[in-house]
């Protein structure tokens, strides 16, 4: 199975910062990356797929790029509703698809 | 517009049985895979299953192998999780979600539905 490693596991920020998420998988995914926000109590949201396309109707300020094993998740100017978990899932090597550990954002 | 709508969870004792149910509306299962997520209390996001929109194939994840059956029903458009056998570590919430094929992304979520497998 293919191994997905977020770092860090948790990060706190403020609004309007820049962040970026680092996901790494232990074999080469090519750009079979995903990326998904998590807040509680409510659906996931697909965010980047194939590992920088962003998904229709999500906004600028997030990006992906990477290929490989090395993956980042990048928002700029965080906005209030940005403060949840992030995740990042292989769909490379199936089954299983994998999903990396999260990352928690939190505000300062 | 696409819908999931989870249900059919609640509190199992271990060795107990349940079974999940996911309603679709605004797509037709016919043209994509769906899958079975879940999040254990404080755990991040564990795929458990898929099935093809014709049936062609199912996966699933080691730790469901064997207790766990995904089925759906075209003509209803809904998804189930047939869960056996089931122990405290399959106490999660269960999602639902739509796969986009190429990538694999999942695309549309359901809201989850919780399981708790408890004496």
């Amino acid at each position: 199975d293919i191994q997905m490693t977020q770092s860090p596991s948790s990060l706190s920020a403020s609004v309007g910062d820049r962040v970026t998420i680092t996901c790494r998988a232990s074999q080469t995914i090519y750009n079979y990356l995903n990326w998904y926000q998590h807040i509680p109590g409510k659906a996931p949201k697909l965010l980047i797929y194939a590992a920088s396309t962003l998904q229709s109707g999500v906004p600028s300020r997030f990006s992906g790029s990477g290929s490989g094993t090395d993956f980042t998740l990048t928002i700029t100017s965080l906005q209030p509703e940005d403060f949840a978990t992030y995740y990042c899932q292989q769909s490379y090597s199936t089954p299983p698809i994998t999903f990396g550990q999260g990352t928690r954002l939190e505000i300062k | 517009e696409v819908q999931l709508v989870e249900s059919g969870g609640g509190l199992v004792k271990p060795g107990g049985s349940l079974r999940l149910s996911c309603a679709a509306s605004g797509f037709s299962f016919n043209d994509y895979n769906m899958n079975w997520v879940r999040q254990a209390p404080g755990k991040g996001l564990e795929w458990v299953s898929c099935i093809s929109g014709s049936s062609g194939y199912r996966q699933y994840a080691d730790s469901v192998k064997g207790r766990f059956t995904v089925s759906v029903d075209n003509a209803k458009n809904s998804l189930y999780l047939e869960m056996n056998s089931l122990r405290p570590e399959d106490t999660a919430i269960y999602f639902c979600a739509r796969d986009v094929s190429g990538y694999r992304s999942f695309d549309w979520w359901g809201q989850g539905s919780l399981v708790t497998v408890s004496s």
